[in-house]
């Protein structure tokens, strides 16, 4: 079945210690979103890439960073994890903006 | 430029119907919904677009006022498998992003 894979699917990593998310999508997409989620809030969107063109939101601190090297797979490097970005990050896909959009299970990371 | 959902909570028995509401601010282009179960991702239900066209695939309807830039999803004779968190995210023209509102927490009990 064509579907999002997130990689891994929990991941502990220590305050500071550079860290990597990754995703992959058998849909074809052309859009990919990295959301960040936190307990009982709203998935928030870090950044979303459309084909290669990369969109960040504004609010998006710089220690967040993407890579989307061809159309089936896109990254998310935290360079220097603090406590505060201890949260669930969800991958997304969709065939365009104004179409629905298909998560993945969603990477939990733990920060020590 | 969050969207406002209410109610922010619901419980309900089994069978009886639910409306959760959506409303923004900003002139909006479409209008997605989504089910959140915990502890897993979100799950498209429905996508409304200004001008009238909708999209879903469950047998739960939803309606879009463009001009009060409103939003509500319908959920009829609930079944306890509706039970989650309902989310809306909202599309301004032109950005090609959804920003999701709070969330409404929907328990279904038996």
């Amino acid at each position: 079945d064509a579907m999002v894979i997130q990689n891994p699917r929990y991941q502990v990593t220590q305050f500071g210690k550079p860290v990597t998310l990754s995703c992959s999508q058998t849909l074809n997409h052309n859009v990919m979103y990295w959301y960040q989620q936190k307990s009982s809030q709203a998935p928030k969107l870090l950044f979303h890439y459309y084909d290669k063109d990369f969109n960040n939101e504004a609010d998006t601190p710089d220690n967040f960073q993407s890579r989307r090297p061809n159309t089936s797979f896109c990254f998310l490097d935290i360079r220097s994890p603090g406590l505060g970005d201890a949260a669930m990050y969800l991958c997304a896909t969709s065939r365009d903006p104004v179409y629905e959009q298909y998560f993945g299970p969603g990477t939990r990371l733990t920060v020590t | 430029q969050q969207p406002v959902q209410s109610p922010q909570a619901v419980i309900l028995r089994e069978g009886e119907d639910a409306v959760i509401n959506c409303s923004s601010s900003k002139a909006l282009y479409s209008v997605h919904w989504y089910r959140q179960k915990h502890g897993e991702a979100p799950v498209f239900l429905m996508i409304l677009l200004k001008g009238g066209e909708q999209k879903g695939h469950e047998k739960i309807s939803a309606s879009f006022n463009e001009k009060k830039q409103q939003s509500s999803l319908y959920l009829t004779a609930s079944q306890l498998s509706y039970s989650g968190t309902y989310f809306c995210g909202t599309e301004i023209q032109g950005a090609q992003k959804l920003v999701f509102g709070q969330g409404t927490r929907l328990t279904i009990n038996p």
